[in-house]
């Protein structure tokens, strides 16, 4: 079984500043996927960015990014230039990709970062 | 595109009735997913159907909880008797459920339902 661990329960940064969210994860699966998702006061679940095992390179969209280390099994979320929209709980999710063999399969999340912007 | 649609988004009942949730998955999408969100459990998966059929239901708590995908557009999930241990944010989501491009393998959440059990 998959396990993911978020290690900072919560964070606090200023406005416009760079934050870095920690993940790790346990699988002894080769073909995966990771993502972050985003989860402000309204309680939706936001895809924030998601990245394939099988590529080395690591994912970008707009300010956020992700250090996708294979090896280490580490998968942490930078986010640049911050705003008060980003304040949120962000989680972590591990996914068999369906190319290791069956179906859909469900995610593994961690149990989530609180992150808050202050101005 | 509408994305996945719950009702109710908040259910308040009393401990021993029956809680039926509702989902809509996005169009075209074969796999389905309902997870549970507590403050002492996290986010954790339920059950999930592959073209209607149910795979998965080891994350089930118990008999009282049962889920259903008569068709394509339409899945339940059900609580009876309720108790307020179960007092939860419900999510549904829904993708592709093929072995293609990422994006078709990338799960997308509906809005929720809050229950709360008294």
């Amino acid at each position: 079984a998959q396990t993911v661990t978020q290690s900072q329960p919560e964070m606090s940064v200023q406005e416009a500043e760079t934050v870095t969210l920690s993940c790790t994860y346990d699988t002894s699966e080769n073909n995966y996927y990771l993502f972050w998702y985003k989860q402000p006061p309204s309680r939706q679940m936001i895809l924030v960015i998601r990245q394939e095992a099988y590529k080395q390179q690591n994912a970008t969209e707009n300010r956020f990014s992700v250090n996708f280390q294979k090896a280490a099994k580490s998968f942490s979320l930078k986010i640049s230039d911050s705003q008060l929209g980003d304040t949120a709980m962000y989680f972590c999710a591990f996914m068999d990709s369906m190319y290791s063999g069956g179906g859909a399969d469900g995610l593994t999340f961690g149990k989530g970062t609180h992150l808050i912007i202050q101005p | 595109d509408a994305g996945v649609i719950q009702s109710p988004r908040h259910e308040v009942t009393e401990m021993g009735q029956e809680v039926t949730l509702r989902c809509k998955p996005i169009s075209g999408h074969n796999s389905l997913f309902w997870y549970r969100q507590t403050m002492m459990r996290g986010l954790e998966l339920l059950i999930y159907f592959n073209n209607n059929v149910p795979i998965d239901d080891s994350g089930m708590p118990e008999d009282r909880f049962s889920a259903k995908m008569p068709n394509a557009s339409f899945s339940t999930l059900k609580i009876q008797p309720s108790e307020p241990r179960d007092s939860a944010v419900y999510f549904c989501a829904s993708s592709f459920g093929l072995a293609g491009p990422p994006e078709e393998e990338t799960q997308y959440f509906g809005p929720g339902t809050r229950l709360l059990v008294l």
